[in-house]
């Protein structure tokens, strides 16, 4: 089935370790983003994707990094940087243009 | 950063009202407004995206008009069910997509 997986589901890390979010499409989809969401917060975006070896910052990038060797993978590195690093995190794609972004089912983080 | 403001923050109605919510920015340097409806252990689905001054959208019980020249946008539902309940986004598209925080709909039978 087409869609973006997000692995995994749960993660725990110790603090001051850095841990990478795996976020894959098969929608052959150029745009990628990455968001996190806090709780009685909305979505807010880390990093975005048009395509293949270029990204942008969101508008909370401190802390984070991330690649775009191949269309179909968008991985999210939490880096010890990273103040609050727990949290949920979502990843979703789309087309270029104006279209719909489709979401994978997030990654909750838990660092202790 | 590209402020987007929802309201209400949440929301509370009986099975039958009709209900609506309010998505404001300030800016015009967009080409597109979305709005998604997130369900509790579901990811986000996409409702509409709007483009035009004026653009209405309708998919069943649900409408939603854009307002670019004022900065608004809202969201109708007529007759609401408890199926209904879950939290509605808007987002604004102008290159990154930037959402913003949400209203939660809880319908009551």
């Amino acid at each position: 089935d087409g869609g973006i997986t997000q692995s995994p589901k749960y993660l725990f890390r110790k603090e001051g370790q850095n841990v990478t979010l795996s976020c894959e499409q098969n929608l052959n989809h150029d745009a990628m983003y990455w968001y996190r969401q806090d709780p009685g917060q909305g979505l807010r975006l880390i990093y975005y994707s048009q395509i293949v070896n270029d990204f942008q910052k969101g508008d909370i990038a401190e802390g984070y990094s991330v690649s775009r060797e191949k269309k179909e993978s968008f991985p999210l590195t939490v880096t010890s940087a990273q103040k609050n690093p727990t949290a949920f995190y979502l990843c979703a794609s789309s087309p270029l243009g104006v279209t719909e972004a489709f979401f994978g089912q997030g990654t909750r983080l838990t660092v202790v | 950063i590209l402020n987007v403001e929802q309201s209400p923050q949440s929301l509370h109605v009986q099975e039958g009202d009709s209900t609506n919510f309010t998505c404001s920015f300030p800016s015009s340097n967009f080409y597109a407004l979305h709005w998604y409806r997130w369900e509790t252990a579901k990811s986000p689905e996409a409702l509409f995206v709007m483009t035009l001054n004026g653009d209405e959208k309708k998919k069943g019980r649900i409408s939603a008009t854009l307002n670019t020249k004022e900065g608004y946008s809202y969201l109708y539902i007529k007759g609401s069910q408890p199926e209904d309940s879950a939290t509605y986004l808007c987002a604004l598209q102008g290159g990154k997509l930037i959402f913003g925080q949400g209203t939660e709909l809880s319908v009551k039978p």
